[in-house]
């Protein structure tokens, strides 16, 4: 069974603490995505990556960066949590071979900016 | 940005009855994918189809795409409890880049 994991379901950090998200694939998916959720914003995302140590940004990156050293591993780093940065966090993959690149989801990470 | 819309936003049923959202899209797009959100979890692959076909059929699920009006709709038929969710289109721009764009998602409630 294909599986996205994510490190944590629920998260709460302090305002200004660094804080690491962990995403990891077992289905040796080229490609991997981090999106935040917001109510009646949709998914918007924030980094990509179509490879190792590749990453492009999405469309809202500021605050954030992300590390892949593995193919299998792809990590959201804030680097100075702000409350704004409260939300559902969501880490996906697709695989380069497939066509329509259909995106498997892990099953987030909701992260609390106090 | 380039994201989506979907209409309408929230949308309450009784179970036996079809559910129908739409999504409209603002780019040219090589295909359009359905997702399904049960709350608080991740998403999950439903349906796509390509922007040269029309219509798809899946089990209860049924989409159709208009790429000159750049819309999509989905229509559920025999609505189940278990189908409260939320719905999300997806649309893979025909720029080179294998990313998708998701609309905003819409919410329906299937009262048994």
């Amino acid at each position: 069974d294909v599986k996205v994991t994510q490190s944590s379901r629920y998260l709460v950090k302090r305002t200004g603490e660094k804080v690491f998200l962990e995403c990891v694939q077992d289905m040796d998916h080229e490609n991997m995505f981090w999106y935040r959720q917001d109510p009646g914003l949709g998914l918007r995302l924030i980094y990509f990556s179509y490879d190792v140590k590749m990453k492009e940004k999405g469309d809202i990156p500021e605050g954030y960066s992300v590390s892949r050293e593995k193919k299998e591993r792809f990590s959201l780093i804030l680097e100075s949590a702000s409350t704004n940065q409260t939300s559902m966090y969501l880490c996906a993959s697709s695989s380069r071979l497939t066509s329509g690149y259909e995106q498997y989801f892990g099953p987030g990470t909701r992260l609390t900016v106090t | 940005s380039q994201q989506g819309e979907e209409d309408p936003q929230a949308l309450s049923i009784q179970e036996g009855e079809n559910a129908t959202m739409n999504c409209s899209y603002k780019t040219s797009i090589n295909n359009l994918q359905w997702y399904r959100q049960n709350s608080g979890r991740g998403l999950v692959h439903l349906i796509l189809i390509r922007s040269n076909e029309r219509e798809k059929h899946s089990g209860r699920l049924r989409v159709t795409l208009d790429t000159s009006k750049k819309s999509s709709s989905l229509l559920i038929t025999a609505s189940r409890a278990a189908d409260t969710a939320s719905y999300f289109c997806a649309t893979e721009p025909n720029t080179g880049f294998q990313k998708l764009v998701f609309g905003t998602g819409t919410r329906l409630l299937v009262s048994p």
